[in-house]
């Protein structure tokens, strides 16, 4: 069974510092894990993923993420925040069962930049 | 523009009024999927489809159909809606779901309210 707990519901960050958003999961595969990103009436958009490659992930808007599997984390940081950056983001496992390699979605975290 | 569409985006209606929501991708993707999204739950998957022909059930399928005929359509169909099934639905596409975890296309959403 896999389950994805994102640590905090709410971040608020100021314009310009640091953005972290945690992410632990739970799987009994090596497991490929994702960031999404949610903006206000709208779909879901990849940020980045992890499938068994490098385990510091790059992704868009100066997003990365880390896998570290001894502490079955997948954080999402960022250097410096940007009013743009406000959003829900969704940290997904991927779990290769066969016949549907089931997505399990944490709650999302909601992100606010303060001016 | 490579795109998954909705329709409609928002619909209120009343128990037991049967109602399809309609999902297209333009990709060619062989992988199509329904999501509900509720606060504090995240994205829940309701049905799946591998391809024209095969569908399954996801985590949530009670009180939903679906069906796949043609490659690029999977619609949504609430034979008989309660209000229980007040949501934000999303159809998701990719190219498959192996194990190398494509990246999924989530559609804008569509706003169901039944009263």
């Amino acid at each position: 069974a896999q389950s994805v707990t994102q640590l905090d519901s709410h971040v608020s960050v100021s314009e310009g510092t640091p953005v972290l958003l945690r992410c632990n999961y739970s799987s009994s595969y090596s497991p490929s894990l994702f960031w999404y990103v949610q903006h206000p009436n709208k779909g879901l958009q990849l940020l980045l993923k992890y499938t068994s490659a490098a385990t510091l992930v790059k992704g868009i808007n100066g997003f990365e993420a880390e896998f570290k599997k001894s502490e079955t984390s997948f954080h999402l940081t960022k250097p410096s925040a940007h009013m743009s950056d406000a959003a829900e983001y969704f940290c997904v496992v991927s779990d290769p069962n066969f016949g549907n390699e089931k997505l399990t979605f944490g709650t999302g975290t909601r992100l606010t930049i303060i001016p | 523009e490579a795109q998954v569409t909705q329709n409609p985006r928002y619909l209120i209606t009343v128990t037991g009024k049967k109602l399809t929501v309609t999902c297209s991708q333009n990709m060619n993707h062989e992988y199509m999927s329904w999501y509900r999204q509720d606060p504090g739950l995240g994205l829940r998957q309701i049905y799946y489809s591998m391809n024209v022909e095969v569908t399954d059930k996801g985590d949530v399928p009670e009180g939903y159909k679906v069906s796949r005929k043609e490659k690029r359509n999977f619609p949504l169909i609430l034979e008989s809606p309660s209000p229980n099934q007040t949501s934000l639905y999303f159809c998701a596409s990719s190219l498959s779901l192996g194990f190398s975890s494509y990246e999924q296309y989530f559609g804008p959403g569509t706003r169901l309210t039944v009263t």
